[in-house]
């Protein structure tokens, strides 16, 4: 079945420094999203890529939806320490609108 | 207050009994899907429903079963067959299953713990 490769597993990085996470498939995906997750809570969508080659912010976000369809990447600049949580990147089937989910990147800011 | 509801928070089961999750969703939304999450894994898909009345299988449907028979709601029932019940049960929606329309959004889940 289809895989997402998301890496890194986990950061540990000082308050203000940037972070940049990516996911990785063989498979080609027509809709790439990105999602946080607070522990215990349920995942909350960040950004929403649609189109190949998309680059789209949100705030101190960054997301784009790679040329070839099978990778995206995440960027953060500037973290705080409300940032800290899992990263979940997901591709999206555009026949069933199934979800398959990457690993997920663990935050962690040092104030 | 437009969303997805999951109740309870939390549960907790002898092993044996079947038990159900509750979600609703009052977002007018189609589709409905039920992810488990354990540990340090991302969310692997249950079940899912595109329409009232149908579902389908996910990835690991093996234990568990559901039901569409209204719009905005989507129950779990996590049968005394699955063999590794416990776990956090995520609950998701989105207005279809295909498209720019089909980006899904969650509830705030259930951690089942099976004793």
């Amino acid at each position: 079945g289809q895989q997402l490769n998301q890496s890194p597993q986990s950061m540990f990085i000082q308050e203000g420094e940037d972070v940049s996470m990516n996911c990785t498939s063989s498979s080609i995906f027509n809709t790439w999203l990105w999602y946080k997750q607070d522990p215990g809570e349920g995942p909350v969508l960040l950004i929403a890529l649609y189109k190949a080659g998309e680059l789209t912010s949100n705030g101190r976000l960054t997301a784009q939806f790679g040329i070839t369809r099978k990778d995206s990447f995440l960027n953060i600049s500037a973290s705080i320490p409300s940032d800290v949580g899992i990263y979940f990147c997901a591709g999206q089937l555009s026949n069933t609108g199934k979800l398959i989910f990457g690993q997920g990147t663990t935050l962690q800011v040092k104030p | 207050d437009g969303g997805i509801t999951q109740s309870p928070k939390y549960l907790f089961r002898k092993e044996g009994q079947n038990v159900t999750l509750s979600c609703e969703q009052n977002l007018n939304h189609d589709a409905m899907y039920w992810y488990r999450q354990d540990p340090g894994q991302g969310l692997r898909l249950i079940y899912y429903s595109q329409i009232v009345n149908d579902f389908q299988k996910g990835d690991i449907a093996e234990g568990y079963s559901v039901s569409r028979e209204k719009k905005e709601s989507f129950p779990l029932t996590v049968t005394s067959a699955q063999k590794n019940p416990t776990a956090f049960y995520l609950c998701a929606s989105s207005a279809t299953s295909g498209g720019d329309t089909d980006t899904q959004y969650f509830g705030p889940g259930t951690r089942l713990t099976v004793l």
